[in-house]
C-alpha cells in the first residue's frame, strides 16, 4: 500500500516570511495529491490539490509542487499571516482493485507563524 | 462540508461498553469513510466504503465494524470498547465531479 512522509514535523516562521512543507510517497501509481489545513479542534479542510498531469498549482498565497519522478510534493505559502498557523497534513489518494479509491495522509505539520 | 454531519459530538463510554457513531451525507457521494486522529499520528483510515451495501478494511480496522444500508449513512460500532480507542474520529466523504474528500465535524471519544 501507499505510504506517506512529512516533513517537518514542527515548523515556526516570522510573519510575512515563507513556509515550505515537503511529502514523499512511495506508491507511482497515485495521482492525486491534496493538502488539508487543521485548525485547533475543527475538522481538516481541503486547501488545494495537484493532480499528476500538473506540476505546480498556484491560488493566492498557496502553491504546490509536483515532481512524479522523485515522487515528492511541496507546499508553499508565501507571505504568512497569524491565521496560516495550523496543522498541515498532505496525502496520496491510490485507485482500489474493486473501485474508488483512498488517501494516505501524513503524519501532519504543526506550523506556527509568530508575529 | 455542511453536507456532512456525525452525531454525536462526544462521547464518554467505560470500558467494556458499546455504541454506534453515525456519519450522514446530503450530497450523494459515492465513497465514505471512517478515520482516527490521535496526536502525532495523522489520520490512519479505520474502514471506508465504495457504495451502498458495500464496506472494506483499512489500516486500523480491529475493534471496529461498519455497515452502509443506505447511501447517505455510515454507521462506525465499537463492539466492546477498548482505552486504546480513545480518539477524535472522522468521517469523510468522496466522489462527486472533481472526486475530492470532504470531512464531517469530528466525534470525540474518551474510553475510560
Amino acid at each position: 500500500g501507499e505510504n506517506v512522509e512529512q516533513h517537518p514535523s514542527t515548523l515556526s516562521v516570522q510573519e510575512g516570511d515563507s513556509a515550505v512543507i515537503k511529502c514523499t510517497y512511495s506508491d507511482s501509481a497515485s495521482n492525486y495529491f491534496p493538502w488539508y489545513k487543521q485548525e485547533l479542534g475543527k475538522r481538516p479542510q481541503l486547501i488545494i490539490d495537484i493532480r499528476s498531469n500538473v506540476g505546480e498549482k498556484k491560488d493566492q498565497r498557496i502553491a504546490v509542487t509536483l515532481n512524479k519522478t522523485a515522487k515528492h510534493f511541496s507546499l508553499h505559502i508565501t507571505e504568512t499571516q497569524p491565521e496560516d498557523s495550523a496543522v498541515y497534513f498532505c496525502a496520496a489518494r491510490e485507485r482500489l482493485t474493486g473501485g474508488g479509491n483512498k488517501l494516505t495522509f501524513g503524519t501532519g505539520t504543526q506550523l506556527k507563524v509568530e508575529l | 462540508n455542511a453536507g456532512v454531519t456525525q452525531t454525536p459530538k462526544f462521547r464518554v463510554l467505560k470500558t467494556g461498553q458499546s455504541m454506534t457513531l453515525l456519519c450522514a451525507q446530503d450530497m450523494n457521494h459515492e465513497y465514505m469513510y471512517w478515520y482516527r486522529q490521535d496526536p502525532g499520528m495523522g489520520l490512519r483510515l479505520i474502514h471506508y466504503s465504495v457504495g451502498e451495501g458495500t464496506t472494506a478494511k483499512g489500516e486500523v480496522p480491529d475493534g471496529y465494524n461498519v455497515s452502509r444500508l443506505k447511501k447517505q449513512n455510515f454507521l462506525l460500532g465499537l463492539e466492546s470498547a477498548a482505552p486504546s480507542q480513545t480518539s477524535v474520529y472522522f468521517c469523510a466523504i468522496g466522489g462527486g465531479r472533481f472526486n475530492e474528500q470532504f470531512f464531517g465535524p469530528g466525534t470525540r471519544l474518551t474510553v475510560l
